[in-house]
């Protein structure tokens, strides 16, 4: 069974703090892919990271940077220096190709100016 | 990139009433696309498979009669929802899988919000 779990619902932080949103994983498959989407209060997802299950070089882009541990079978995400345009609900998301993605609960970010 | 899109984007309705989304793969080709429903504050859930030239394959809990899905063409994928209620105002949101590449990259389309009055 694949299953995504994000045990933080909510997270407030004030402008310029950094922040880690946390993912774990489950699936019994060697190859799958992890994800991370956005989804800001227009509705939209808004994809920022794919990441398959061979690769676990930590990736960074601008202010976000992605840390894949399989040991631990987490795939954490740090915003830096956030910002409030930063605020919306976080997904992270696991893919067995070719089955459907399956999405954790999301976790919801506000950021304070 | 590969581009989906889906219409409309959001759409009132009177209860009773049937309303279609329609998802469309821009500039790829999809034989499989999904249909996933967010209710408010929730995360995005699964309904169903909708597969070119095939019946759909529904999740457990969906009523394949009420949400009567269509994939006749390789770039449109159609969901329906017969005599809304209420209870079924939500985000309907799409995602095709683009096989040009070989590993089947996932896109999401932009989504459908729906409300039933």
């Amino acid at each position: 069974a694949q299953k995504v779990t994000q045990a933080q619902t909510e997270i407030s932080v004030v402008e310029k703090e950094d922040v880690t949103l946390d993912c774990v994983y489950e699936t019994r498959d060697t190859t799958y892919y992890l994800f991370w989407y956005k989804q800001p209060p227009s509705g939209e997802l808004v994809f920022l990271i794919r990441r398959n299950s061979f690769d676990e070089q930590n990736e960074i882009s601008g202010r976000y940077s992605w840390n894949f541990q399989k040991s631990t079978s987490s795939f954490n995400f740090t915003i830096t220096a956030s910002q409030v345009v930063d605020s919306a609900v976080y997904f992270c998301a696991l893919n067995l190709t070719p089955r459907p993605l399956v999405f954790g609960k999301g976790t919801r970010l506000s950021v304070i100016a | 990139g590969a581009v989906v899109s889906q219409h409309p984007s959001r759409v009132i309705c009177k209860s009773g009433t049937s309303v279609k989304i329609e998802c469309r793969s821009l500039d790829f080709q999809a034989t499989t696309m999904f249909w996933y429903r967010q209710f408010p504050k929730q995360s995005l859930m699964l309904m169903a498979t909708s597969n070119e030239g095939s019946k759909a394959t529904y999740e457990q809990g969906v009523e394949k009669d009420k949400f009567l899905i269509n994939h006749a063409s390789l770039t449109l994928s159609t969901l329906t929802v017969t005599s809304a209620h209420p209870e079924d105002s939500s985000f309907y949101i799409c995602s095709a899988r683009d096989l040009t590449g070989g590993d089947g990259e996932l896109f999401f389309g932009e989504g459908s919000r729906l409300t039933v009055l």
